[in-house]
């Protein structure tokens, strides 16, 4: 099946710095989803983008399906961004998720 | 306009005992996925369903799972004899057309019921 890999694993940054964090997935997909995971364990949605770029606020993201890579991009961090960070894309119908990046923003 | 819904949030049970969990999709979505998240992991998918139809089971264990989502009221995953390796966070999420189909269609996760086996 298709494999979905986040890196890094965990990234620990004081609080107003800038963070890349990015999904490399194995094969072709139609939909791709970022998600953050807060310290309650809700899984808020982020962005929907199987392609191209997209912004929210602090938080923009891109996707190359081409090259078959995601990229999340937090601007500004705040302690409020901590949690995991997940990438999901779609196979056969229901979404394979990545192992997540733990984000830790310190004051 | 309300999200996804479950409950309940938490639940305890003994081993040997059932569980059912409920999901209540957002208004206007007819597709239901449920997702288990064990601790420090990610999440897996388990059963994907429509009104009446399991579409796809493939994520779920042979044995004790089972999930059905009735024309009427939410979609209930139901676990029978439930071992402590039953443990985790159960997911809900719901779409409001198949994955398949083109256009914006993403999947909506509701907060979550935390199953904890003693």
């Amino acid at each position: 099946g298709i494999q979905v890999e986040q890196s890094p694993p965990d990234l620990i940054l004081q609080e107003g710095a800038n963070s890349t964090l990015r999904c490399n997935f194995s094969d072709s997909v139609n939909n791709l989803q970022w998600f953050h995971q807060n310290p309650w364990g809700q899984l808020i949605n982020l962005f929907y983008i199987p392609s191209g770029t997209k912004q929210n606020g602090r938080l923009s993201a891109t996707t190359v399906a081409t090259e078959r890579y995601s990229l999340l991009y937090i601007s500004s961090s705040q302690t409020t961004d901590s949690g995991v960070y997940f990438c999901a894309v779609v196979r056969a119908q229901k979404l394979v998720f990545g192992q997540g990046t733990r984000l830790t923003i310190n004051p | 306009n309300a999200g996804v819904m479950q409950n309940p949030r938490h639940l305890v049970r003994r081993r040997g005992q059932e569980a059912r969990l409920r999901c209540s999709p957002m208004k206007g979505h007819s597709h239901v996925y449920w997702y288990r998240q064990l601790p420090e992991e990610g999440l897996k998918f388990m059963v994907y369903l429509q009104k009446e139809n399991i579409i796809d089971e493939s994520g779920m264990p042979k044995e004790r799972f089972s999930a059905e989502f009735p024309k009427e009221g939410p979609s209930i995953l139901r676990i029978q004899q439930v071992v402590r390796g039953d443990s985790a966070a159960y997911f809900c999420a719901s779409s409001p057309r198949s994955q398949g189909t083109s256009g914006q269609n993403e999947q909506y996760f509701g907060p979550g019921t935390r199953l904890t086996v003693t």
